[in-house]
């Protein structure tokens, strides 16, 4: 099984750069990998997806070295408004082999 | 934008009962997922369809079955509800395999 894991919590403040990994050590061939962000009382809501090297969008970019038995989401210069739960998710549906980890909870002060 | 619509916010139903829960996407969406969220466990896949009439298991489809007639709308039933399927429920879809899913924004369904 495509098993994710990631830091449970991490603390920022404004303005800084943050950047959450998550390790996915059995990660398979056709595996994509895409990162949510959820607020409280909304479902998860996409970032980022990515497969290999780097990919950059409006929000965030995503780095996966070679091995690709991680990856680190980085979100450049948080703001108050970037408080949530941040998930990781490994694998393509279809082999039922795609799991959602526990997410991250990451909390931007002022 | 990718829109998927859950029937209810909130859910208040007794032990026993027969529930229904709708979940709708107007993107002609092949695939249609359901998870339960829990504090500490993330998100854990029920059942997933990719096509219509098509059902596959995730991890946790005890207690659960679904159905999907049309290609916009996908349901989850709980045979017979018990209190240990207190949880929120979220609906998504996806255009294909390695798309994004787009989810709902959820039911909070208590059993009493």
């Amino acid at each position: 099984l495509a098993k994710t894991t990631q830091p449970i919590s991490m603390d920022s403040y404004e303005g800084q750069e943050v950047n959450i990994t998550c390790s996915h050590n059995n990660i398979a061939t056709n595996d994509y990998i895409t990162w949510y962000q959820q607020f409280p009382s909304q479902g998860p809501r996409f970032i980022i997806q990515g497969y290999k090297t780097k990919v950059t969008n409006e929000v965030a970019s995503l780095f996966i070295p070679a091995d690709r038995k991680s990856s680190t989401l980085s979100l450049p210069r948080v703001s108050l408004s970037d408080t949530a739960v941040y998930y990781c998710l490994v694998g393509v549906y279809n082999n039922n082999d795609m799991r959602f980890g526990a997410g991250t909870r990451l909390t931007v002060k002022p | 934008d990718v829109k998927v619509t859950q029937s209810s916010r909130y859910l208040v139903k007794r032990t026993g009962e027969k529930v229904f829960l709708e979940c709708v996407q107007d993107m002609d969406h092949e695939n249609m997922f359901w998870y339960r969220q829990d504090p500490g466990l993330g998100l854990r896949l029920i059942y997933f369809s990719y096509d219509v009439k098509m059902k596959e298991k995730g991890d946790i489809p005890e207690g659960y079955s679904v159905s999907r007639e049309k290609k916009e709308r996908f349901s989850l039933i709980l045979e017979s509800a018990s209190t240990n399927q207190t949880s929120m429920y979220l609906c998504a879809s996806s255009l294909t395999v390695s798309q994004p899913q787009h989810f709902g924004d959820g039911t909070r369904l208590s059993i009493l």
